[in-house]
């Protein structure tokens, strides 16, 4: 079945540092892919998505391309705010269907000053 | 901006009781979701729902669960005699069709707490 891999949390970083958290999903087909925010005590919000191989997803400085040949799509910001703070999930929708969301198992990043 | 609308925002219940977690999706949309959070845990999908009727279902959604919407704005998730493992986040989202391209609208949640 469909699933998705995000690399363990959590992550603290400094201001201004990049980021990245990686993503790797399994799919038959040709998935959509997502990346949601969850801010501490908030729901879920769409951050980024791409819909198709090699397209960019990109909001509020974070960006991930869709790499079908490796199976990824890694999320990346050039420098982060303390704003920037939550909880991150990688997701992937099937081509058909109900179109139910895969969720990876979230990464919990801190942003120090 | 619209928004999907979950009540109550946390609730606490007595194990064997049963409990309605309330969702307004967005008005014009046609697909709704139920998903759950266990603390700590990824976020797992429950049902889906589509034309008034279950369009898939994960393992976890068992005859304990139900889904209703009973006009034309609400959209609920009963769970009929709740278990101790039922204590999670559980989001409410919607789809104003199939494809992903105009993707999901999550609400807020409801933290259900079986005691």
């Amino acid at each position: 079945g469909n699933s998705v891999t995000q690399m363990e949390g959590p992550v603290t970083l400094s201001e201004e540092a990049f980021l990245t958290i990686n993503c790797t999903y399994t799919a038959t087909g040709y998935p959509s892919l997502f990346w949601y925010v969850q801010y501490p005590g908030e729901g879920l919000q769409l951050l980024l998505k791409a819909t198709k191989a090699d397209d960019k997803g990109s909001n509020k400085g974070f960006e991930a391309t869709y790499r079908k040949e490796t199976t990824s799509f890694h999320l990346e910001k050039g420098s982060v705010q303390v704003s920037d703070s939550a909880v991150y999930f990688c997701a992937l929708s099937a081509s058909q269907g109900a179109q139910k969301l895969v969720f990876g198992q979230g990464t919990r990043l801190t942003i120090n000053p | 901006e619209p928004e999907v609308t979950q009540t109550p925002s946390h609730q606490v219940t007595q194990m064997g009781q049963e409990v309605i977690l309330r969702c307004v999706p967005i008005s014009n949309h046609l697909y709704f979701y139920w998903y759950r959070q266990i603390l700590g845990q990824k976020v797992e999908f429950l049902v889906s729902f589509y034309n008034n009727e279950i369009s898939e279902k994960s393992e976890i959604f068992d005859d304990q669960f139900s889904v209703e919407r009973p006009d034309g704005s609400n959209f609920t998730l009963k769970i009929r005699s709740t278990k101790l493992e039922d204590s999670a986040m559980y989001f409410c989202a919607s789809n104003l069709d199939s494809f992903t391209d105009y993707g999901y609208t999550f609400g807020s949640g409801t933290r259900l707490t079986v005691v």
